[in-house]
């Protein structure tokens, strides 16, 4: 079956521009999560969507940095008024639900965004 | 401030001798601790994970190893085989979180030489 997709691979956009990245999430996974992670890091935790819950959205960086999740499956991450900064790869993960602690994160491939 | 920490950015070992990857975390309510692997230009994908309740757990090549008096835990590689190449990422949860977010460390790059 087809795993978490994103799109797109690359974008660069230039300083001040807004932009708009998609994850795709396994079918059937209803907690999708996004992170990011900038060079020479880890992967730094942006925000969570679980069902039709409130997503936690603790871990976007300012009020730049939004997302969404329609009809519980694909979500899109935007960034408004892009800064050198949010130069980074940025993943997406779905994973199952019920499964509390243990439940696996499947990753996408990423989106590669270069700020100029 | 840091929770998982990395600290080594880079290992370099011979095929077929054997891999350990460290990762030190600081909060001693982190109960589920996992390892995930990543080539370039792909999402990482989970290796394996160990809850707090054990201090070891195997799958075939693969063992972690937990210490909880030390919030340190290790990734044993044995035997070490070229395709295992990649950035090794530990990543913990704490319980009875409400979200499954993980906290992730910087990561290790792995090289196995032939």
């Amino acid at each position: 079956g087809a795993g978490v997709s994103q799109s797109p691979s690359n974008k660069v956009t230039e300083k001040g521009k807004d932009v708009e990245l998609r994850c795709d999430p396994i079918s059937g996974h209803t907690a999708l999560y996004w992170y990011r992670q900038s060079l020479g890091q880890g992967l730094e935790f942006l925000i969570y969507f679980q069902g039709n819950s409130a997503p936690d959205k603790s871990g976007l960086p300012s009020d730049r940095f939004s997302a969404e999740r329609t009809g519980g499956s694909v979500s899109t991450l935007t960034i408004q008024r892009t800064q050198q900064e949010d130069s980074a790869v940025y993943l997406c993960a779905s994973s199952s639900p019920g499964r509390g602690v243990t439940d696996t994160q499947y990753f996408g491939p990423g989106t590669r965004l270069t700020v100029l | 401030d840091q929770q998982v920490k990395q600290n080594s950015p880079s290992l370099s070992v011979q095929e077929g001798r054997i891999s350990i990857l460290n990762c030190d975390y600081t909060n001693s309510m982190f109960d589920y601790f996992l390892w995930y692997k990543k080539y370039p230009a792909e999402g990482p994908t989970f290796l394996i994970s160990i809850s707090s309740i054990k201090d070891k757990n195997e799958d075939g090549r693969f063992t972690v190893f937990l210490n909880k008096s030390a919030k340190h835990l290790s990734l044993h590689i044995v035997p070490s085989q070229p395709g295992d190449s990649a950035v090794y990422f530990c990543a913990v949860k704490k319980f009875p979180t409400l979200t499954g977010k993980l906290i992730f460390g910087q990561g290790t790059t792995l090289q196995v030489k032939p």
